[in-house]
Parts: C-alpha cells; sequence; structure tokens
C-alpha cells in the first residue's frame, strides 16, 4: 500500500519570502516522489520528482525539493514566492512495485502581494 | 503542442443519462489514465490502461466503463449518470507506468454536472 499526506490545506506567504509546501508519503521500499501545480481551470502540470540519492532536486519555476528518508518527506520550496506561484500543489507517490500515483488532497498556496 | 486533449470541456446531463468523455494523446504514450478531482479529496483513480489491449480499476471504478481505443485514445463512459458522479474529470498519459518512474501528463479537464 502507499499513501500520502498533505497536512495544511491552505499555505499564505508574502511575495519575496521563502516558501514551503508540506508532503509526508508511506511506502514499501524506494519512494517515487513528485510534485504537481494546479493553475485554475488547468490539468495538473509536472514541477519536479524525486531522483534516488539527491535530497535536494530542482524543478520548474524554480521550485525544489526536499527528500528526507528518515521523516518520510518530501516538501516542495521556493526561496523567493511570487505572486503567480498561487495554485494548488499536488504531491503523489509511488514505488517499483505499483503501476499507479497515489496523490495527497493538495495544498492552496496564496502569495500575497 | 497538443499533449494530451480532452473533450467536451463542460457538460451537464441528467440523472439517468449517459455519456462518454473523450481522451487523446499525441505523445506516443503507453500508459494512460482517468482521474475525477473533488473539492477536499484530491484527485481519485478511476482507471488506467498500462498499454494498447490493456485496462484495470483505480481506487473509485464503480459506475464507469473505459475503452483503450488504441494507442492514442482511451474514453470513459458513464452508462447510467448520478449525481454523486458530478465532479472535474482529468485524463493523463505517461510514457511507462508510475513503477518506472515517469511524471504524467493531464489534459484540461471535463467539468461534468449531473442534475
Amino acid at each position: 500500500a502507499q499513501s500520502v499526506a498533505q497536512p495544511e490545506d491552505q499555505v499564505n506567504v508574502a511575495e519575496g519570502n521563502p516558501l514551503t509546501v508540506k508532503c509526508t508519503y508511506s511506502v514499501s521500499g524506494n519512494p517515487y516522489l513528485f510534485w504537481y501545480v494546479q493553475y485554475p481551470n488547468r490539468g495538473l502540470q509536472f514541477l519536479l520528482k524525486y531522483i534516488t540519492g539527491d535530497n535536494l532536486v530542482k524543478g520548474s519555476y524554480g521550485f525544489e525539493a526536499e527528500f528526507n528518508k528518515s521523516q518520510t518527506s518530501f516538501h516542495l520550496k521556493k526561496p523567493s514566492a511570487l505572486v503567480s506561484d498561487s495554485a494548488l500543489y499536488f504531491c503523489a507517490v509511488s514505488h517499483s512495485g505499483y503501476s499507479t500515483l497515489t496523490f495527497g488532497k493538495g495544498t492552496m498556496l496564496l502569495v500575497s502581494p | 503542442n497538443a499533449g494530451v486533449t480532452q473533450t467536451p470541456k463542460f457538460q451537464v446531463l441528467k440523472t439517468g443519462q449517459s455519456m462518454t468523455l473523450q481522451c487523446a494523446q499525441d505523445m506516443n504514450h503507453n500508459s494512460m489514465y482517468w482521474y475525477r478531482q473533488d473539492p477536499g479529496m484530491g484527485l481519485r483513480l478511476i482507471y488506467y490502461s498500462a498499454s494498447e489491449g490493456t485496462t484495470d480499476k483505480g481506487e473509485v471504478p464503480n459506475g464507469y466503463n473505459v475503452s483503450r481505443l488504441n494507442k492514442r485514445e482511451f474514453s470513459l463512459r458513464l452508462e447510467s449518470a448520478a449525481p454523486s458522479q458530478t465532479s472535474v474529470y482529468f485524463c493523463a498519459s505517461s510514457d511507462k507506468g508510475a513503477r518506472d518512474n515517469q511524471p504524467q501528463h493531464f489534459g484540461d479537464g471535463t467539468r461534468l454536472s449531473i442534475l
């Protein structure tokens, strides 16, 4: 079985400040982890994925994610938030023995000017 | 680049009507997926097709059927629509399945209301 949790329904941050969107996971074996972003009335867009051995993964639009095996977390980060980063963010997990992704419930990121 | 194309974008049905949601991808991907998105529930997998000629149930398959028509196309059918099926439906594709650590590419969704 596999599961993923996004503990915050919403994250508020001021433009220019760093942001973190949290994700924890549970899988058997080595995890495959992804972050997606969804803008209003659009489908999900792939941001980044975990690469085995890289604790800090860089992705699109200046986002990065920090993998922590002991805490089973894969938090999304950005050093300086933009208003245009406001969107719904999804974490997803799978592993080598599973053919589908399991998505978290999503976290709404609101960046204020 | 079209990517994943879903039709229609919007639809209103009456309870008991049937409908087929269409999905096509032009990336030569092997795997295709249907999800539904409901407020506060994230994305839930309805059905998927790991390769042409195969389909499998996901987390919430009841009330739906699928057809992998060819490598490009994967349709979702509601035989007798119910208000509980009011949702936004997303189709996605990937080169390989999730077990190969490949990202999925999504269409822009079909917004379906059942009255």
